[in-house]
């Protein structure tokens, strides 16, 4: 069990440019979340898949982002045309239905818009 | 609205001191509450989780209490030590099919030695 990872831990971009970030769940975990934290706040749930199907969205997520799980393990989030406001803390969880649904969360990806 | 209220947003104490870190939630339909700790720049670590059947979970110098009918939680440290500096968040999932957790803002510890 080596937990949750986030590749990469920090992005800067420059406006209009396209980022995808990677999630690597802890190996036996069913359920995958992203959730966005900027400074000062708690992070806000953004979506979550139950092994391959993403199952809810956040209003939060606008149609420039995109979420994947193909396989049931690793996920990646793509944010498109970034905006200075997409500047944030982006988290990853997961949790395994037999485990009480805990939710253990990664590193997280720091982005940083210019 | 579900909303995480966390009550104070800082504070400082000095070692030794045992403290209360205070949680409100507004609708008492909830499955569980977890707590979280999280250092500067850093991701969550989960403290504990409290089952909406649970009245209190311990771990160690950490003790969390849920009192559903008045919508509370309360986080209890003793004897708080420099290493236990950081943001203390307070999370939770509303019942039913409703997988994702609500936070609050946190409260932002300080131990000073």
């Amino acid at each position: 069990d080596t937990g949750v990872s986030q590749d990469p831990r920090h992005k800067i971009t420059k406006r209009g440019q396209n980022v995808t970030f990677r999630c690597d769940p802890i190996s036996e975990h069913n359920r995958l979340y992203w959730y966005r934290q900027t400074l000062g706040q708690g992070p806000e749930f953004l979506t979550y898949f139950q092994n391959e199907a993403q199952l809810e969205k956040s209003r939060l997520l606008s149609d420039r982002f995109s979420a994947e799980r193909p396989k049931g393990s690793f996920s990646t989030l793509e944010i498109q045309r970034t905006e200075q406001g997409d500047s944030a803390m982006y988290l990853c969880a997961s949790s395994f239905t037999a485990n009480q649904d805990t939710q253990y969360f990664g590193p997280g990806t720091r982005l940083t818009v210019l | 609205k579900q909303e995480v209220t966390q009550i104070p947003a800082a504070l400082s104490v000095p070692e030794g001191e045992n403290l209360v870190l205070n949680c409100s939630f507004t609708d008492s339909a909830i499955y569980n509450l977890q707590w979280f700790r999280q250092d500067p720049g850093k991701g969550l670590t989960s403290l504990l989780l409290i089952q909406s059947s649970q009245r209190e979970q311990t771990s160690g110098r950490l003790n969390a209490s849920l009192d559903k009918s008045s919508g509370r939680s309360t986080l209890y440290i003793a004897a708080s030590q420099p290493g236990d500096s950081a943001t203390y968040l307070c999370a939770v999932r509303y019942g039913g099919s409703n997988y994702k957790l609500t936070f609050g803002k946190g409260t932002l510890l300080t131990v000073n030695p």
